[in-house]
């Protein structure tokens, strides 16, 4: 079966330190894999993308996410958050049918 | 670039009313649009993708006859939630992605809130 695990419902960081969120995720295909950022009452922002290549990616706002596909594994990071990351960050997988499933999602809280 | 507006962004309506829900590409040409539905605290869930010009197709569990969709030029799509109820109530957000594209570009989304 297809699905997104995001293991961390909710976790809190000190502004500064950094970040790492989990995406484990299943697949029969070569997955897409996304990432997504929702603030309170918002649409979803793309923060990054891996279709293939490299296993590391760049996005916006300093994160960035490595693929691995031993692991099953899309963990975004970021060295450094700032308090305006605070925001819901969904991990998503799709493929050649367009279709996303996304995880449940990890409410990222941070403190001053 | 790939800009997607949602209006209205807020809508309350009296239970047994129809609403219709725009989703609009603003600077590029959306060949299939997809619309979620993400109840409070929890993930989004794919309602129906829909391709311009086609009928849309709908996941198992939506009704279509209750969520018409309806995709008629390559930048406008429309949702119509018809009789809404209170379970109605919930967040549709939006997304289009163009021909070329295999990212989905998602709209601010729309609270529906059916008293």
């Amino acid at each position: 079966a297809q699905s997104v695990t995001q293991p961390d419902i909710h976790i809190t960081v000190s502004e500064g330190a950094s970040l790492e969120l989990r995406c484990n995720y299943s697949y029969g295909a070569t997955p897409y894999l996304f990432w997504y950022v929702q603030s309170p009452g918002q649409g979803l922002q793309l923060l990054l993308k891996y279709f293939s290549g490299d296993t590391l990616v760049q996005g916006i706002k300093g994160f960035e996410a490595e693929f691995k596909r031993s692991q099953s594994s899309f963990n975004l990071r970021k060295p450094s958050v700032h308090w305006s990351d605070a925001a819901e960050y969904f991990c998503a997988v799709g493929g050649a049918t367009n279709k996303l499933i996304f995880g449940t999602g990890t409410l990222l809280a941070v403190q001053p | 670039g790939a800009v997607v507006s949602q209006h209205p962004s807020r809508v309350i309506c009296k239970s047994g009313t129809s609403v219709k829900i725009e989703c609009r590409s603003l600077d590029f040409q959306a060949t299939t649009m997809f619309w979620y539905r993400q109840f409070p605290k929890q993930s989004l869930m794919l309602m129906a993708t829909s391709n311009e010009g086609s009928k849309a197709t709908y996941e198992q569990g939506v009704e279509k006859d209750k969520f018409l969709i309806n995709h008629a030029s390559l930048t406008l799509s429309t949702l119509t939630v018809t009789s809404a109820h209170p379970e109605d109530s919930s967040f549709y957000i939006c997304s289009a992605k163009g021909v070329w594209e295999d990212t989905q570009y998602f709209g601010p989304g729309t609270r529906l809130t059916v008293l």
